[in-house]
This record gives C-alpha cells, structure tokens and sequence, in this order.
C-alpha cells in the first residue's frame, strides 16, 4: 500500500528565504507525482506535474524534482513571499491496473513578512 | 487552464436531510471524475471515482447507499449525502482528470455542516 510523507508538518520562515519541501514514497512505482497548494477551507490548486520518467518541473519561482528509486520529491520555492503561505500537498499516483492517487498531509507554510 | 466549477462552497444543514454537491468540468469532457473528504489537518482521503455512463467505484469503508454519486453526462458528477449526519460535517472536494497526461483539476471544494 502507497504512503506518501511529508515533513515537517508546518513550516514558518521569513519573506525572500529560498526552501524546500520534501515528500517521500514507499513505493516506487508511479505513474505521476503531483504538487498542490490548499489555500484554508478552498480547493487544490494543481502547481506542478512530474511524469514518472521526468526528473523535474519548473512553473516560475517552483521547481519541482522526482526521485523515482528513492521515492523522493522535492518543491523548491525561490525568493519566498508572504502569498506563498498555504499548504503545500503532494500526491503520487500509482501505476497499475487498479491505480490510485494518494496524497499527503501537507506541509503548512508561513512566510513571515 | 481547466476549470472544474464545484457548488455549493458551504451548506448548512439539519441532521436527517440530503444534500447534493456537483461538480462540473466548464471547458473539457471529463469521462473520469473523483470525489475526496477532507477532516481538518488530515490529507485527503478519496471517497469513490466516478466514471460517466457507469457506476462509481467506492473506496473500502464508503457506504455507496449513503454517499450516491451520479455522472450522468461528460461534465457533471453529483454527490449526494443521504440523511446526514453530524459526523458527515467534512470539506468534499471533486476533481477530474484532464488530457492526455492526466492532469487532476480541482473543485473549490464544499464544507459540509450537519447540525
């Protein structure tokens, strides 16, 4: 069964610090891996999608990068802003037959002016 | 981009009543929607995957008689919470699949409260 992991949970640094999200997986076999920004109590919104036999993705200030065999991702964020404060989700979606999109927890963001 | 259109955003209702949330994809055919709960500070949880034209798939512990989900048509899924609940209150976001890389596109979203 697919876990996705992301820590730390909550994440609070100052306006224009550059930083990483981390997101890991426990099994290696993806179709795609997806980052989402979950604003309170709105819907996702879909930041950057990485095919399974892409190694990054870059929209702007994001960068986003796979680590297929060490079921990694990171989010890169550059020259942080205080509307970057958001959740942050990432989701796997798993290749196979029966495949599924498994989400984690997210990693909450404040950007401190 | 893609838009997926969800409504209502919020509703309020006594416990006992049904309600319906849609969602429709406003500028593709989406043959293959999803529908997720979501608890305050939990991930996402996929409820069922609606597909057009056919029953849905529900997930493992999802009572497909008190969540009835209906795609009629190529841009319009409906959840309907039958006789909710207080502990039906939940954030119910739909999203649908769009191209060929199959990019997911969400709804706003929908809080739930059941009184």
């Amino acid at each position: 069964k697919q876990e996705v992991t992301q820590i730390p949970a909550a994440l609070s640094v100052p306006e224009g610090e550059n930083l990483v999200l981390n997101c890991s997986f426990t099994d290696s076999a993806i179709y795609n891996l997806q980052w989402f920004r979950q604003d309170p109590g709105k819907g996702l919104t879909s930041l950057l999608l990485i095919q399974s036999s892409q190694r990054e993705q870059t929209s702007g200030r994001l960068n986003a990068s796979l680590d297929k065999s060490s079921g990694r991702s990171t989010l890169y964020i550059a020259a942080s802003q205080p509307g970057d404060s958001a959740t942050y989700l990432c989701a796997v979606w798993d290749a196979g037959a029966n495949s599924k999109l498994t989400f984690g927890k997210g990693i909450t963001l404040s950007v401190r002016p | 981009g893609a838009v997926v259109s969800q409504h209502p955003s919020r509703v309020i209702c006594k416990s006992g009543t049904s309600v319906k949330i849609e969602c429709r994809s406003l500028d593709f055919q989406a043959t293959t929607m999803f529908w997720y709960r979501q608890f305050p500070k939990q991930s996402l949880m996929l409820m069922a995957t609606s597909n057009e034209g056919s029953k849905a798939t529900y997930e493992q512990g999802v009572e497909k008689d008190k969540f009835l989900i209906n795609h009629a048509s190529l841009t319009l899924s409906t959840l309907t919470v039958t006789s909710a609940h207080p502990e039906d209150s939940s954030f119910y976001i739909c999203s649908a699949i769009h191209g060929m890389n199959e990019k997911l596109f969400f709804g706003s979203g929908t809080q739930l409260s059941v009184l």
